[in-house]
């Protein structure tokens, strides 16, 4: 079972910053929390990762609550392309082998 | 980042048949590689892990008899649907990864969508 849970939808306006939450209050200290979209019909795409730190590179932010309980990916500037269901995955290590267990993701709609 | 290619794209196959699809990392060595299937309006299935040159390990309830993966080399895994049926149409996406634990990356390909007539 996915050990995240997020809203199912959200809306942004384009140009505004998207912010998308996500709880993960049962991760463990060594287990990371990935980011990953998927437009239509098109395999996840790799956004962010992180494991204690807050993390930036060239597609958004990714803030971790110092509980780790939570994060929240920041799209910084959100363009239409970036319409998608986003989801927040925490990796998890089961007898020695990982594995990224989707849940049901936020479908963020970005309107123009 | 990495690249992971999947072939074929789609497919259309009658109740019955056998339909392999191929999952290749282009540009890393794959230690790792994982199945997911996707229906409709749907989220991500995790169907099995392979590693390299060693059996698959399936998820509860994926019948290994059924979804036969085969990963023998590092940049090469494929999965052949057996005896197909209507219910067997999906989105079939992999995925995969170099290295161990301390590898964090994990690159999905771009998906092959089967339907069973």
């Amino acid at each position: 079972d996915a050990k995240t849970t997020q809203p199912p939808s959200m809306d942004c306006a384009e140009g505004r910053a998207a912010n998308l939450p996500c709880n993960h209050s049962t991760i463990s200290g060594n287990e990371y929390v990935y980011w990953y979209r998927q437009i239509h019909s098109q395999g996840p795409q790799y956004i962010i990762h992180g494991l204690k730190n807050n993390e930036t590179n060239e597609m958004a932010s990714l803030i971790i609550t110092e509980d780790r309980k939570s994060s929240t990916l920041i799209l910084p500037h959100a363009t239409l392309r970036d319409t998608a269901v986003y989801y927040c995955i925490v990796r998890v290590v089961i007898q020695g082998a990982q594995k990224l267990v989707f849940g049901q993701g936020t479908r963020l709609t970005i309107n123009p | 980042g990495a690249v992971v290619s999947q072939h074929p794209s789609w497919v259309i196959c009658k109740s019955g048949t056998s339909v392999k699809i191929e999952c290749r990392s282009l540009d890393f060595q794959a230690t790792t590689m994982f199945w997911y299937r996707q229906f409709p309006k749907q989220s991500l299935m995790l169907m099995a892990t392979s590693n390299e040159g060693s059996k698959a390990t399936y998820e509860q309830g994926v019948e290994k008899d059924k979804f036969l993966i085969n990963h023998a080399s590092l940049t090469l895994s494929t999965l052949t649907v057996t005896s197909a049926h209507p219910e067997d149409s999906s989105f079939y996406i992999c995925s995969a990864t170099s290295g161990g634990l301390r590898r964090v990356e994990q690159y999905f390909g771009p998906g092959t969508r089967l339907t069973v007539t």
